[in-house]
């Protein structure tokens, strides 16, 4: 089975911009997280979605949101970029419906660097 | 907050060694903990993960060891070598609705050749 994939893998945007990140996860796996990985803060959650309904969200303002499509990928978006929001967003996929399984498997990552 | 406490930052082993990675966790809701491995440029890889009603999970070289009653965990890496060198992340997950998984800081492991 193919893996989690991430498009772009590498962006630059300028302040004030908006981005838009893409994840197809693997085959058959229904549930989409994102995540957020800086040097400070380590790895940090900022949302997940099942069947196109976001079920969990992180403590992350509004500026960052996402959506799942009908054939389980999801897109995430970041409005009016700060400099902080430089990171890695990552990608998991997991098979679990509404009780177990939990295991996640990330995809490689999209680095993000605003100037 | 929940919170996962992991230790220590960065680890020294020579090849052949065993390295220990510990941590802790407060929320007594968590009950999966799962390992991940993570190389330079990549995305983090599922290493290993234990519930916590088994003490000790082993696969190949790699062994978590499990103390509830100390909401503590460890992963045990015996003979490592100098491909084991990356960056190991432990994390929780509870069983309710918020079913993130939450990770620790994360350790640099160096195995010298």
């Amino acid at each position: 089975k193919a893996g989690v994939t991430q498009t772009p893998r590498y962006l630059i945007k300028t302040r004030g911009q908006q981005v838009t990140l893409s994840c197809s996860p693997i085959s058959g796996h229904r549930s989409v997280s994102w995540y957020q990985q800086t040097p400070g803060q380590g790895l940090q959650f900022l949302f997940e979605y099942f069947s196109e309904t976001q079920r969990n969200k992180g403590n992350f303002p509004g500026r960052f949101s996402g959506r799942q499509f009908s054939n389980s990928r999801s897109e995430m978006n970041v409005s009016t970029l700060e400099l902080g929001d430089s990171a890695l967003y990552l990608c998991a996929s997991s098979p679990r419906g509404h009780s177990g399984p939990y295991e996640q498997y990330f995809g490689p990552g999209t680095r993000l660097t605003v100037t | 907050q929940q919170q996962v406490k992991q230790s220590p930052q960065s680890l020294i082993v020579q090849k052949g060694g065993i390295s220990i990675i510990n941590c802790a966790y407060e929320n007594t809701a968590f009950d999966y903990f799962p390992w991940y491995q993570q190389f330079p440029g990549k995305g983090p890889a599922l290493l290993i993960a234990i519930r916590p009603d088994v003490s000790e999970k082993k696969e190949g070289r790699f062994t978590i060891s499990f103390n509830k009653s100390a909401k503590q965990f460890s992963l045990h890496i015996m003979d490592s070598q100098p491909g084991d060198s990356a960056t190991y992340f432990c994390a929780s997950i509870s069983s309710g609705s918020a079913r993130q998984l939450t990770f620790g800081s994360g350790t640099q492991l160096t195995v010298l050749p």
